[in-house]
């Protein structure tokens, strides 16, 4: 089956940096791949979608790139804000619809 | 906007009970799905429905079952409430775009 890999639980950056998180993805060819935005205690927010041919998706401050040689996909966040904190989850589309998750990256953007 | 709305963010149950989770959503999605998300697990799909009146399993359907009479409801039902079904369960409805819109979520304990 389909085994999904987030880099680390945890990234801690300065405000203003990018933060890199990292998806990368076995057993499968995801036709997409997208990314979402969970809060404490909240459901996940739909953040952005990067089909297979793809390589590059922009949303503002949003960066994610899809290779899928590597079977990987990268999202940046540029000029971090402590707004920007919260855990981020990537997600493959499986067929008929269903998505499968990751365990989720939790960034903490200091002042 | 997408709603999509729970209908309790924290429930207390005692062991054997039987437990109604409800989910709503307001934009006449046909595709709704019940997850259940633990720590470093990630999101775990339970059911999954197209149609009404139609169900699918997901990875971990054991100790549940669900009910989808009205397109825009999706309830999951506990038949007997046991403590490791102590979790955050998160309900989510698509239509064909793939993209999945999240409920608030409903912290159930149970004792």
């Amino acid at each position: 089956s389909q085994k999904i890999e987030q880099n680390s639980e945890a990234l801690n950056i300065q405000e203003g940096k990018t933060a890199t998180l990292t998806c990368n993805y076995t057993n499968y060819s995801p036709a997409y791949l997208q990314w979402y935005r969970q809060d404490p205690g909240r459901g996940p927010v739909f953040l952005l979608l990067i089909r297979e041919n793809e390589k590059e998706k922009r949303k503002e401050r949003l960066k994610v790139t899809f290779d899928t040689t590597l079977k990987q996909s990268l999202f940046h966040i540029t000029a971090s804000q402590p707004a920007d904190s919260a855990t981020y989850l990537c997600a493959l589309d499986l067929n008929d619809y269903k998505l499968s998750f990751g365990a989720g990256t939790t960034v903490t953007v200091r002042a | 906007d997408v709603k999509v709305t729970q209908s309790s963010r924290y429930l207390v149950k005692r062991t054997g009970e039987k437990v109604f989770l409800e989910c709503v959503q307001d934009m006449d999605h046909e595709n709704m799905f019940w997850y259940r998300q633990d720590p470093g697990l990630g999101l775990r799909l339970i059911y999954f429905s197209y149609d009404v009146k139609m169900k699918e399993k997901g990875d971990i359907p054991e100790g549940y079952s669900v009910s989808r009479e009205k397109k825009e409801r999706f309830s999951l039902i506990l038949e007997s409430a046991s403590t490791n079904q102590t979790s955050m369960y998160l309900c989510a409805s698509s239509s064909h775009t793939d993209t999945q819109y999240f409920g608030p979520g409903t912290r159930l304990t149970v004792l």
